[in-house]
């Protein structure tokens, strides 16, 4: 059954380091997403990807932060200068299109910035 | 601004017991509705989604209704088994925005053998 696949699984990193996440979407699908879950809260929305641009962005989306989509299979995010707040689960996803469509989920990285 | 809340927060049962799960959501103009599992420390795995023509959907021993003009869907769990221990998480798209799911915090289900 195809799968979104997030590498790596977990990463500790220094404050003010840059972090890249990387995602590999299921391979028909259209939309890319990621979100973010800092340790009990809620999943929140950071942006969605579609046709090579972002389509939409949430306030935590700021400068800091940069997605690409280098080939046709990977996709990134990029965190620039991470601080202590970026710990959380970093989720990626992707939807065949929009609409009635499912939306399907990687495993996550957990990163933890210390 | 779209709101979704979970009841319970946290729900403790025997095995066997069959139980429900609720989410509400404030904007009854919503999309489709997902109901996800997440284990401790894992990701988000996609249960059920209901689209926004249905009232219900069924997957071996869940089912998940959806009530959009009351704003609530509920997952019931039929015969639970230990292995169902996870949190339970709803998550909309809203009609006006289709690019974004808004979640709920979820319910932490433990299922005691």
């Amino acid at each position: 059954e195809p799968e979104v696949t997030q590498t790596p699984s977990h990463q500790v990193t220094q404050m003010g380091q840059e972090v890249i996440l990387r995602c590999v979407p299921i391979s028909n699908h259209l939309y890319f997403y990621w979100y973010r879950q800092i340790l009990g809260q809620k999943v929140e929305f950071l942006v969605s990807f579609y046709n090579n641009e972002i389509s939409e962005k949430s306030e935590i989306f700021d400068d800091q932060f940069s997605v690409e989509r280098p080939d046709g299979s990977n996709f990134t995010l990029k965190i620039r200068s991470t601080k202590l707040e970026d710990s959380a689960m970093y989720f990626c996803a992707s939807r065949a299109g929009v609409g009635d469509t499912e939306a399907f989920f990687g495993q996550g990285t957990r990163l933890t910035v210390v | 601004k779209q709101e979704v809340t979970q009841i319970p927060a946290a729900l403790s049962v025997p095995e066997g017991e069959n139980l429900v799960l609720n989410c509400s959501f404030t904007d009854s103009a919503i999309y489709n509705l997902q109901w996800f599992r997440q284990d401790p420390g894992k990701g988000l795995t996609s249960l059920l989604l209901i689209q926004s023509s249905q009232r219900e959907q069924t997957s071996g021993r869940l089912n998940a209704s959806l009530d959009k003009s009351s704003g609530r869907s509920t997952l019931y769990i039929a015969a639970s088994q230990p292995g169902d221990s996870a949190t339970y998480l709803c998550a909309v798209f809203n009609a006006g925005n289709n690019r974004k799911l808004i979640w709920g915090l979820g319910t932490s289900l433990a299922v005691n053998p």
